[in-house]
């Protein structure tokens, strides 16, 4: 199946510095890439949708300064949280969109495996 | 509007089925699928089913869909302690522009 690689895993960082988050299409081209958070015990909250080459959709209540999102290539979206502070720590996850030619021709979502961000 | 229901708990014994209940609103939904997740961990898809099939297996997991009622539901059988998971099902609308998650099944396995 398609991997979804998210670096880091986990990032500690004191208030007021700003983030990174790398999510990549290890061994497919995604047309499509999508950033959730996700508090402790609950689903997943769509942030922003991001399509190669141009801006993201962000949906309602995210504020698009606070969350950028850069998606250059087909295989490679980043979310930079900037001047984080306590209440952005969260469990951050992305996902790709794409087939994976295993079976099917559906387009699916493939997630990575998260970042948990800790902001102190 | 586009709306995915679960419960939010399911609590099994080793060794017996679980039924995980999903239901979903657009009609238009391509495919329906279900996702798990481990603790700090991101989504693993388990299966799918397209939506003109009423079932599909695949080894433990068994995915029944009625379509007329919106609804799907993913059984495990002989149900493990590792499968102790949140389990999410997920709708396509808009003949698969989208995809739309429920709030997540709780599954917890009791030795």
């Amino acid at each position: 199946g398609a991997v979804v690689s998210q670096h880091p895993s986990w990032v500690i960082c004191k208030s007021g510095t700003s983030v990174k988050i790398e999510c990549r299409s290890l061994d497919f081209q995604a047309t499509t890439m999508f950033w959730y958070r996700q508090f402790p015990k609950q689903s997943l909250m769509l942030m922003a949708t991001s399509n190669e080459g141009s801006k993201a959709t962000y949906e309602q209540g995210v504020e698009k300064d606070k969350f950028l999102i850069n998606h250059a290539s087909l295989t490679l979206s980043t979310l930079t949280v900037t001047s984080a502070h306590p209440e952005d720590s969260s469990f951050y996850i992305c996902s790709a969109r794409g087939v994976d030619g295993s079976a099917g021709t559906n387009e699916k979502l493939f997630f990575g495996s998260g970042t948990q961000l800790s902001v102190l | 509007g586009e709306d995915v229901e679960q419960s939010l708990f399911l609590s099994v014994r080793e060794g017996d089925s679980s039924v995980i209940n999903c239901t979903y609103t657009d009609s238009s939904s391509t495919y329906l699928y279900w996702y798990k997740q481990e603790p700090g961990a991101g989504l693993q898809l388990l299966t799918y089913i397209f939506s003109n099939m009423d079932m599909k297996q695949d080894q433990r997991l068994t995915v029944l869909l009625n379509k007329k009622d919106k609804h799907l539901s993913l059984r495990i059988a002989d149900t493990q302690t590792g499968d102790s998971a949140i389990y999410f099902c997920a709708e396509t609308p808009n003949y698969g522009q989208n995809f739309v998650f429920g709030p997540g099944t709780r599954l917890s396995v009791l030795p």
